[in-house]
């Protein structure tokens, strides 16, 4: 069974960093590109990130770019996602999601893993 | 970037309805569309992808049509664990947006 499991979400005050992992596992991790999904709340669904199986591609949503950076261990079956310059409008849960094959575009997302909340706030 | 416009954003149905659910692209995406179903305090889960190929396990009354710039989510006979909110998203390019959601609820 393909899961995913998100942690290292908590409380940071702006200006601050976070890195949020997701640990992967009934699937060959490497074969497949992931993302990073966020839900504000109360809010819809706004990718965020996503990074191919080998690494070597990676994208990213305006809103974050530069201030966020996407990563993956395959030998760790863990993907990661390094935010820093935190802004209250970060504030969200984030699902990481696997994609359905290597590469990016032209795929869907399944599964999704339970997602890890970040707030930020003084 | 592509705008993906979903309507109506809620609804009021009832168990046994036939209900259907639009997304519209700000461009063409052919037919990379994937539609997925949330429930509160659940992670979204997949129901159709390509536009109109149901992923396995979902039952078959849900069902996807479209392509271009215009597509459907339909339920045909909605049931009670279906009240939740539909989200579409392109996947034709980067970044890939989604809807802003669909809410069904009991009537």
């Amino acid at each position: 069974e393909v899961q995913l499991l998100e942690s290292g979400g908590g409380l940071v005050q702006p200006g601050g960093s976070l890195r949020l992992s997701c640990a992967a596992s009934g699937f060959t991790f490497s074969s497949f590109a992931m993302s990073w999904v966020r839900q504000a709340p109360g809010k819809g669904l706004e990718w965020v990130s996503a990074i191919s199986g080998s690494t070597d591609s990676t994208n990213y949503a305006d809103s974050v770019k530069g201030r966020f950076t996407i990563s993956r261990d395959n030998s760790k079956n863990t993907l990661y996602l390094q935010m820093n310059s935190l802004r209250a409008e970060d504030t969200a849960l984030y699902y990481c999601a696997k994609e359905q094959t290597k590469y990016q575009l032209y795929n869907w997302f399944d599964p999704w893993g339970q997602g890890t909340l970040v707030t930020v706030s003084s | 970037d592509i705008q993906m416009t979903q309507s109506p954003s809620s609804l009021s149905a009832s168990v046994g309805d036939r209900v259907t659910i639009t997304c519209r692209a700000s461009q063409s995406i052919s037919t990379y569309l994937n539609w997925y179903q949330q429930k509160p305090g659940k992670a979204p889960k997949l129901l159709i992808y390509g536009a109109s190929s149901l992923r396995g396990g979902v039952p078959s009354r849900f069902s996807g049509s479209g392509s271009g710039t215009d597509f459907t989510l339909t339920i045909s006979s909605l049931q009670p664990e279906d009240f939740a909110t539909y989200h579409c998203q392109q996947s034709f390019s980067i970044p890939y947006t989604f809807g802003q959601g669909t809410k069904v609820e009991i009537k």
